[in-house]
């Protein structure tokens, strides 16, 4: 079974502009969680999606939006790009609503803010 | 969640048992320890969770004390590609599903 996938995996912008990641969650994963990993803060919890509705979301600006499709698909968007946003940005997903489920996550996208 | 402690590093060396301990002395009673690590710059890798019982997988080991108080990631066997930090994390079965990966431990494998 494919593990999961995001793209792109390397992404370059400058401060203001806004960008989308995308996340293709394990076959029959309906939830799907996305993670700011940075040096100074290390991995931080953003939102979770399942079955289209956020779930969960962590502390972060509205500038950070996410989405998730019927096909369990999802992207997350950051409008407004600032230099602190320069991330490993990675993607986690889950079989279902269940408590105990594992979370396998993707090898991540890495933004870089210039 | 409970909170939780980790060394921040550790050696080992190749071929040898890698214990690594975790103190999670607030867990409560419906909460589960869950292990990750992360190879530099890739996503994290579930390696094993246990609720009170010791649990073993093909690729580690944990042992939960009987208070919970502490728990110990075994890699029987450790090897160079082992190296990475391992993340101890508790959290309670709830709905709402976020991991607070702390700082870890940094495992250096050496030969």
């Amino acid at each position: 079974k494919a593990g999961v996938t995001q793209t792109p995996r390397y992404l370059i912008k400058t401060r203001g502009q806004q960008v989308t990641l995308s996340c293709s969650p394990i076959s029959g994963h309906r939830s799907v969680s996305w993670y700011q990993q940075t040096p100074g803060q290390g991995l931080q919890f953003l939102f979770e999606y399942f079955s289209e509705t956020q779930r969960n979301k962590g502390n972060f600006p509205g500038r950070f939006s996410g989405r998730q499709f019927s096909n369990s698909r999802s992207e997350m968007n950051v409008s407004t790009l600032e230099l602190g946003d320069s991330a490993l940005y990675l993607c986690a997903s889950r079989t279902s609503g269940a408590s105990t489920d594992t979370q396998y996550f993707g090898p991540g996208t890495r933004l870089t803010v210039l | 969640d409970a909170k939780t402690t980790q060394p921040t590093s550790m050696d080992c060396a190749e071929g040898r048992a890698a214990n690594l301990p975790c103190n999670h002395s607030t867990i409560s009673g419906n909460e589960y320890v869950y292990w990750y690590r992360q190879i530099h710059s890739q996503g994290p890798q579930y390696i094993i969770h246990g609720l009170k019982n010791n649990e073993t997988n093909e690729m580690a080991s944990l042992i939960i004390t009987e208070d919970r108080k502490s728990s110990t990631l075994i890699l029987p066997h450790a090897t160079l590609r082992d190296t990475a930090v391992y993340y101890c994390i508790v959290r309670v079965a709830y709905s709402g599903y976020a991991l607070n990966f702390g700082k870890g431990t940094s495992l250096l494998v050496t030969p």
